[in-house]
């Protein structure tokens, strides 16, 4: 089955502590992305990488650190510096489709919850 | 002003319904338009693509762009409720970046 994967599924942190989620393709596509969804706001970038080695801050960089040592590996760490963490992240890879758009695919998200 | 507005709903309409769902944008760089549904408590799915000004059909949705009026539709004929999700358009700068701009999401409910 080729897809992306996120995990977990749900994820509780207590404040100050420093988490992690994982984000895994199997699709060999080089760009790789993080966004986060909170209600009414729509979906809002954290961090983005179009190459092994390589990555960008997004819109919303502040709080959060991602690395990408492998193609199909993008994790985010959110750390006790974000103020506001509980949300839904989503991450996404893309591909160029017959060489005219770049396509995004989306996993099945995390929710985090601040407690 | 945001560089992509959407309808903020929700909406409900009864089954069997046409559906159009609107975005306007404010970058005329913006060259790529995508339609993405979203499921409660999953992730964002592509439904339709495009790059040109025009309509394009896809079974029962058309994606429509108006680049000279910076305006994006989706209709879905004969509504189900099967298509009861949040809609999300998105759009992307032409070139190498590969950033896309999404609009905040319509609800969308269709009732039995």
């Amino acid at each position: 089955d080729g897809g992306i994967t996120q995990s977990p599924k749900y994820l509780f942190r207590k404040e100050g502590q420093n988490v992690t989620l994982s984000c895994e393709q199997n699709l060999n596509h080089d760009a790789m992305y993080w966004y986060r969804q909170d209600p009414g706001q729509g979906l809002r970038l954290i961090y983005y990488s179009q190459i092994v080695n390589d990555f960008q801050k997004g819109d919303i960089a502040e709080g959060y650190s991602v690395s990408r040592e492998k193609k199909e590996s993008f994790p985010l760490t959110v750390t006790s510096a974000q103020k506001n963490p509980t949300a839904f992240y989503l991450c996404a890879s893309s591909t160029r489709d017959r060489g005219r758009i770049d396509t995004q695919y989306f996993g099945p998200g995390t929710r985090l919850t601040v407690l | 002003q945001k560089e992509v507005e959407q309808d903020p709903g929700p909406l409900s309409v009864p089954e069997g319904a046409i559906v159009s769902l609107n975005c306007t944008y404010s970058n005329s760089a913006f060259q790529y338009f995508m339609w993405y549904r979203q499921y409660s408590r999953k992730g964002p799915e592509l439904l339709m693509y495009t790059y040109s000004s025009g309509n394009k059909e896809d079974g029962r949705f058309t994606a429509q762009v108006d680049k000279s009026s910076k305006y994006i539709s989706l209709f879905i004929r004969d509504s189900q409720p099967s298509d009861s999700a949040t809609y999300l358009c998105a759009m992307k700068l032409g070139g190498a970046n590969s950033k896309l701009t999404f609009g905040k999401g319509i609800t969308l409910s269709v009732r039995p």
